[in-house]
């Protein structure tokens, strides 16, 4: 049971499309539909983002999208806000009672 | 309003036991799925464990599986951690999390503020 591989960091100026790519597995990303992406700003605890690949929970803003290609799942930020900067994980059922997050993503705007 | 509110932290020496505690509030606890989340200083999420909201499927991360026990009690609206054999590596804030499905692990859609548990000798 390994983590999900995300980039350390990603950049980027205001307004500008920001993509994250979260790498799994066959038992993981690339068998169920259940990833989940999550903000967590520094101190505070983690928030839903994206739920089932690409599902926005209410009250998310919708320049947050997802999507899923084989095992690697993806998360787009369109129009970059100041407040978009935070830690950015993603995360997958695996399976066998099993629940596993990404390494973490550190969003910086620029 | 959903609250979920963790106790039981502290500073513990290696080889030592810990319970967690985890008081729900604010919603049917028992129409969720329950979970441990814990982030160590500096570091990224990990999962710990979870359970379905009738404790028919229980989870563990390897990291944990035969030294941590995760229980509930609907009645009582709560949730456990009872730790075992802590170490080192065990030092982290603990996070209770909701699930947002009874029967499997979905999503996570509410957090706790967490207990911060530190192993040290």
């Amino acid at each position: 049971q390994s983590a999900l591989t995300q980039p350390p960091s990603a950049s980027g100026s205001p307004g500008q499309t920001v993509t994250i790519s979260c790498s799994g597995t066959s038992s993981d990303i690339g068998l169920y539909n259940y990833v989940s992406w999550y903000q967590q700003y520094p101190g505070k605890a983690p928030k839903v983002i994206i739920y089932a690949v690409n599902q926005r929970p209410s009250g998310v803003p919708n320049h947050f999208s997802g999507s899923k290609s084989g095992s690697t799942a993806s998360l787009t930020v369109h129009g970059l806000h100041e407040d978009d900067e935070a830690d950015y994980f993603c995360a997958s059922y695996a399976g066998n009672n099993k629940f596993v997050f990404g390494s973490g993503t550190k969003l910086t705007v620029l | 309003e959903v609250q979920l509110v963790e106790s039981g932290g502290g500073l513990v020496q290696p080889g030592r036991s810990l319970r967690l505690s985890c008081a729900a509030s604010g919603f049917t606890f028992n129409d969720y799925g329950m979970h441990w989340v814990r982030q160590a200083p500096g570091k990224g999420l990990e999962w710990v464990a979870g359970l379905t909201w009738n404790s028919d499927k229980i989870g563990y991360s390897d990291s944990v599986r035969g030294r941590f026990t995760i229980s509930r009690d609907n009645a009582k609206n709560a949730l456990y951690l009872e730790m075992n054999s802590l170490r080192t590596e065990d030092t982290a804030l603990y996070f209770c999390v909701r699930d947002r499905y009874a029967s499997s692990f979905y999503y996570l859609d509410f957090w706790g503020l967490g207990t911060l548990i530190t192993v040290s000798s």
